[in-house]
């Protein structure tokens, strides 16, 4: 009955490599999110989907591409990972865009070899 | 720059006793805070939230505090419980354009509730 679901839970590869981390909710909610909580332990936001089309864009690298096929899963991929990259990634669900309470995923611990 | 700042990383506090987590903020756009409850390996979960429109928000044991003029709002837990230790992070959001969802968090208080 898990609300919002990523997976792996773990992800281990080397620098230069592609992956990608699937999140999925089952709440009926219009609008997801990306965090990246780095290893100075701060979540900040980097994507935010509503009804499959992109709402919020921090200043991320154009290596990381969000890809919502529709509203219920919001996948993250990156190319060409950096050892920087490595993090905790956080998928997230609200509502809608107007509801500021977001439901999170359990994470997902990226380390980049 | 940090728009949310939680100035203590850790607390420690014994059971039945008041736990008060503070979080400043430097944004007066602002209007919107909540409280995030994280335990290791999980998730945040959603603790409580406050608009500015209101200085208190109160649900079971935890109450929520806001003042507006000092930028500065806190989270007491009464009576704390040995359950309650994890780490709790504020975050604020602005309410305009589309921008309700852009969370800024603060950096995190690990509470300790010592039974």
């Amino acid at each position: 009955d898990t609300a919002v679901s990523q997976t792996p839970k773990y992800l281990v590869t080397q620098m230069g490599n592609d992956k990608s981390i699937k999140c999925e909710q089952n709440l009926g909610h219009d609008t997801m999110y990306w965090y990246k909580q780095d290893s100075k332990k701060f979540l900040k936001i980097m994507f935010s989907y509503n009804n499959k089309e992109l709402i919020i864009n921090e200043t991320v690298p154009n290596r990381f591409s969000p890809k919502s096929p529709d509203k219920a899963h919001l996948n993250l991929h990156i190319n060409s990972l950096e050892l920087g990259d490595s993090a905790v990634y956080f998928c997230a669900s609200s509502q809608d865009v107007t509801q500021r309470e977001q439901f999170f995923g359990p994470g997902t611990r990226l380390t980049v070899l | 720059d940090q728009q949310v700042k939680q100035n203590s990383p850790s607390l420690s506090v014994q059971e039945g006793r008041i736990s008060i987590l503070n979080c400043d903020y430097t944004n007066s756009m602002f209007d919107y805070f909540l409280w995030y409850k994280k335990y290791p390996a999980e998730g945040p979960t959603f603790l409580i939230s406050i608009s500015s429109i209101k200085d208190k928000n109160e649900d079971g044991r935890f109450t929520v505090f806001l003042n507006k003029s000092a930028k500065h709002l806190s989270l007491h837990i009464v009576p704390s419980q040995p359950g309650d230790s994890a780490v709790y992070f504020c975050a604020a959001s602005e309410g305009y354009g589309g921008s309700q969802g852009n969370l800024i968090f603060g950096k995190g208080t690990k509470l300790s509730v010592k039974p």
